[in-house]
């Protein structure tokens, strides 16, 4: 079957670096994505890997290697308005999106 | 700058009372999507369309059913409500399913309590 892991819930401190994993397993593969949602919101869309290795956006970047089915997104200088779910997303060989539960990530002052 | 609307925002209906759910996009898009969403659970798409006239089952189709009959609307019925159809409803758009991996558009969730 298709599955996406990633944790339930990471709790980080403002101006940190939090790394958020993610894997997954998918009928083919034509993609991997990581969306933000706040509470009460659609999901946004943050970054795409196709190819292996690191996509940099800011501060926000995000890793793949599909010889592990593996990815991760790594937010740097985290601020409150950080505080959201991030869900991983892969797209199989069908171009169906398989969206991951999400994570919760959770910044202290 | 409308993108993608959907109405309801919130509903509460009883046990058998039926409803529907309306988006309405303005981008022209060809593909069109219902997704529901559950705690501890990701997206499902419920079903579909690749076009005016076309609809297709997705991930969790039972108890609902849509209708594309214009190119920018996107029509979600539930015939007879379950309280298992609780959930957050999102509608969504792309140009086609290649791309709807980064360049979906996502309405603001329908929130919907079936007692």
């Amino acid at each position: 079957g298709q599955n996406i892991d990633q944790p339930t819930e990471m709790t980080a401190t403002e101006g940190a670096i939090v790394q958020i994993n993610c894997t997954y397993q998918t009928s083919g593969f034509n993609g991997l994505f990581w969306y933000q949602q706040h509470a009460g919101e659609a999901p946004t869309f943050l970054s795409y890997n196709v190819l292996d290795g690191l996509e940099e956006k800011g501060r926000f970047s995000s890793f793949l290697s599909r010889s592990k089915g593996y990815s991760y997104l790594l937010l740097k200088e985290l601020q409150m308005k950080d505080s959201a779910s991030y869900l991983c997303v892969s797209m199989d060989s069908n171009y169906q999106l398989i969206w991951g539960a999400g994570t919760k990530l959770i910044i202290k002052p | 700058n409308a993108g993608v609307t959907q109405t309801p925002k919130f509903r509460v209906l009883k046990t058998g009372q039926s409803m529907t759910l309306l988006c309405a996009q303005d981008m022209n898009h060809e593909y069109m999507y219902w997704y529901r969403q559950d705690p501890g659970m990701g997206l499902r798409l419920i079903h579909y369309s690749v076009g005016e006239g076309t609809t297709a089952k997705g991930e969790v189709p039972d108890g609902y059913n849509v209708s594309r009959l214009k190119k920018q609307n996107f029509l979600l019925g539930l015939e007879s409500a379950a309280p298992s159809q609780t959930s957050v409803y999102f509608c969504a758009s792309s140009k086609d399913d290649r791309v709807a991996g980064n360049t979906i558009y996502f309405g603001e969730g329908s929130w919907l309590t079936v007692v």
